[in-house]
């Protein structure tokens, strides 16, 4: 099946600093990339969803200012965390949806966890 | 790694019940989800249970694990046109990478 992949895997950083989290479709084009956070303990939750080409679609109570988003092709999509602090660390998983004919499929990146000192 | 798999579709008749199953191969999976997807947007949590849990129900959902066969389901009570979507079952071992299934497409016939 199609491949998502998330860079890097793990990040540890000092408060103040900012954060850039790469997701990548390896195979397949995706017009549409989702960003979703997970904090310990708790289920994912959407943060925003990103379209190749336009502005970021944040959800309620996402600072869009604090997290960048930028879909800049069909295949790349980033998440920077502007000056983390430690309220920021959590796990942060993206996706990827690949359309095809009459179904949209979502694959999902291994995710990556972020943590701020 | 986990693998959590299930079947790609669904269809039922409006107000009949849907179930909707799902397997998972990590025994020690703690938290287990199920996520809606409708067209074009991000995954919505609709309910969720915990590894100590046989069944949980909300209002028209209901989710029923075994953990022997290692097996999770949820009901869906009532089916309307509006629950067409896809259904994600997730799991995961708590702080850590979150497995998704392939999901499946629900689709409610009037």
């Amino acid at each position: 099946g199609a491949v998502v992949s998330q860079h890097p895997s793990r990040v540890i950083c000092k408060s103040g600093t900012s954060v850039k989290i790469e997701c990548r479709s390896l195979d397949f084009q995706a017009t549409t990339m989702f960003w979703y956070r997970q904090f310990p303990k708790q289920s994912l939750m959407l943060m925003a969803t990103s379209n190749e080409g336009s502005k970021a679609t944040y959800e309620q109570g996402v600072e869009k200012d604090k997290f960048l988003i930028n879909h800049a092709s069909l295949t790349l999509s980033t998440l920077t965390v502007t000056s983390a602090h430690p309220e920021d660390s959590s796990f942060y998983i993206c996706s990827a949806l690949a359309s095809g004919g009459t179904t949209d499929t979502q694959y999902f990146g291994p995710g990556t966890r972020l943590t701020v000192l | 790694g986990e693998d959590v798999e299930q079947s790609l579709f669904l269809s039922v008749r409006e107000g009949d019940s849907s179930v909707i199953n799902c397997t998972y191969t990590d025994s020690s999976s703690t938290y287990l989800y199920w996520y809606k997807q409708e067209p074009g947007a991000g995954l919505q949590l609709l309910t969720y249970i915990f590894s100590n849990m046989d069944m949980k129900q909300d209002q028209r959902l209901t989710v029923l694990l075994n953990k022997k066969d290692k097996h999770l389901s949820l009901r869906i009570a009532d089916t309307q046109t509006g629950d067409s979507a896809i259904y994600f079952c997730a799991v995961s071992g708590g702080y850590q990478k979150v497995t998704f299934g392939t999901g499946t497409k629900l689709q409610v016939i009037p």
